[in-house]
């Protein structure tokens, strides 16, 4: 029973080049979250999918588009990064929205 | 929500008792106490959350006083692997309020 897994772990990106976050969950979990997360800041909720099928944008939704794909995986593409997206970028399941959620391990990225 | 204050920090022999005290005195009747913890460099992790009764599960034990304005989060014997910053959180349960906004928490440091 792994939990919530993020892969990469690191990444370097250029301004203008475009990559995805992938997050996978074995809890049977309906759903799902990114959030990033910055020096000396708290969370700050990007995307969130209720159920699958569903998504939502949270409070910092631009330069961000996100995929349910199944059930245990959500996707988080960023198209043409920004210096700005420099952040570490953390995956995050729950039962249902408003239980307690179980946080993937993070992705940290720099974009240069 | 409610908002919630906890000390910036704290410490701990190890071996002890960890005692880290919450004041949420305008929690409303249907919101929960959560408890999540942030290792450095670690997704934030789920420790505990109740309502009114006392709880306990393998991570840590809830004590919530009886007029529900503060709480303890009990860790029976800190080890150094608990050395973190602690989030007590109030929050509707089960609903739609799915995205977690951390305050500055408490820094506990569990010292040899």
């Amino acid at each position: 029973n792994a939990g919530v897994t993020q892969t990469p772990k690191f990444q370097v990106l250029k301004t203008g080049q475009s990559m995805t976050l992938q997050c996978a969950q074995d809890m049977n979990h309906n759903s799902m979250y990114w959030y990033r997360q910055d020096p000396g800041m708290g969370l700050r909720l990007i995307y969130y999918s209720a159920s699958e099928g569903t998504t939502d944008k949270g409070e910092v939704p631009n330069g961000y588009n996100v995929s349910r794909l199944n059930k245990r995986e959500f996707s988080l593409r960023l198209e043409s990064a920004a210096p700005s997206q420099t952040s570490v970028y953390f995956c995050a399941s729950s039962a249902g929205t408003g239980y307690e959620q179980y946080f993937g391990p993070g992705t940290r990225l720099t974009v240069t | 929500d409610a908002k919630t204050t906890q000390p910036t920090s704290m410490d701990c022999a190890e071996g002890r008792a960890a005692n880290l005290p919450c004041n949420h005195s305008t929690i409303s009747g249907n919101e929960y106490v959560y408890w999540y913890r942030q290792i450095h460099s670690q997704g934030p992790q789920y420790i505990i959350h109740g309502l009114k009764n006392n709880e306990t599960n393998e991570m840590a034990s809830l004590i919530i006083t009886e007029d529900r304005k503060s709480s303890t989060l009990i860790l029976p014997h800190a080890t150094l692997r608990d050395t973190a910053v602690y989030y007590c959180i109030a929050l509707n349960s089960g609903g739609s309020n799915y995205k977690l906004t951390f305050g500055k928490g408490t820094l506990l440091t569990v010292n040899p």
